[in-house]
């Protein structure tokens, strides 16, 4: 059952363009909502996290908006570069002594130059 | 840089050849994950584990089984290699309370002939 909805599954942006990734969750009791990048040959790593008691979180180019009353995040990258070219994943979890991450389904991001 | 190492990176075997993938961990986080990464991207989570000498099934079903002796050390074996095994296999940690965020290796790549 797939609890965390991912969109596009992939995305060609130009240089300088602003990709925006979807994310749809259905549980409710998710309160932890990550993002992870992953390049080829190597594991995904964090790149950017939110609680759902706020509305966005900027880190550098990289931007996240939550909607909780829609279960809705993204993940928005600002003057995209050819080295964010990469799979992304969004990801919920419930917290608490037991929490495990529940992946969505990627998008793959190509950014030409 | 995350310490978590995963060997081998690549492997190619037979079919019915018994494997085993390591990961170790060098940061002394309780909890370790294995999951299986389709061609097409996605992350099944397969097997978890709180501590030593706990290990739990992921949400995907699969053959391999896994064993913690030591915190640092979650290793993944298949008894008997079959070609629908072949995926790449990604191993990550994370400490108690963390929220969330996991350390991921650069996995395994695992190819059954």
């Amino acid at each position: 059952q797939q609890q965390v909805k991912q969109s596009p599954q992939s995305l060609i942006v130009q240089k300088g363009g602003i990709p925006i990734i979807n994310c749809a969750y259905e549980n409710t009791a998710f309160d932890y909502f990550p993002w992870y990048q992953q390049f080829p040959g190597k594991g995904p790593a964090l790149l950017i996290a939110i609680r759902p008691d706020v509305s966005e979180k900027k880190e550098g180019r990289f931007t996240i908006s939550f909607n909780k009353s829609a279960k809705q995040f993204s993940l928005h990258i600002m003057d995209s570069q050819p080295g964010d070219s990469a799979t992304y994943f969004c990801a919920a979890s419930k917290g608490g002594a037991t929490n495990k991450l529940i992946f969505g389904t990627g998008t793959l991001l190509a950014v030409q130059p | 840089e995350a310490d978590i190492y995963q060997t081998p990176r690549y492997l190619v075997i037979g079919t019915g050849k018994k494997i085993t993938l390591e990961c170790s961990q060098t940061m002394g986080h309780d909890k370790m994950y294995w999951y299986q990464q389709d061609p097409g991207m996605e992350l099944h989570l397969i097997h978890y584990s709180y501590g030593v000498n706990s290990t739990e099934k992921g949400d995907l079903s699969s053959e391999s089984t896994v064993s913690r002796i030591r915190t640092e050390h979650f290793p993944l074996t298949l008894e008997s290699a079959r070609p629908s095994h072949t995926s790449q296999y990604l191993c990550a940690s994370s400490r108690t309370g963390s929220a969330g965020e996991l350390f991921f290796g650069e996995g395994s790549r695992l190819t059954v002939l």
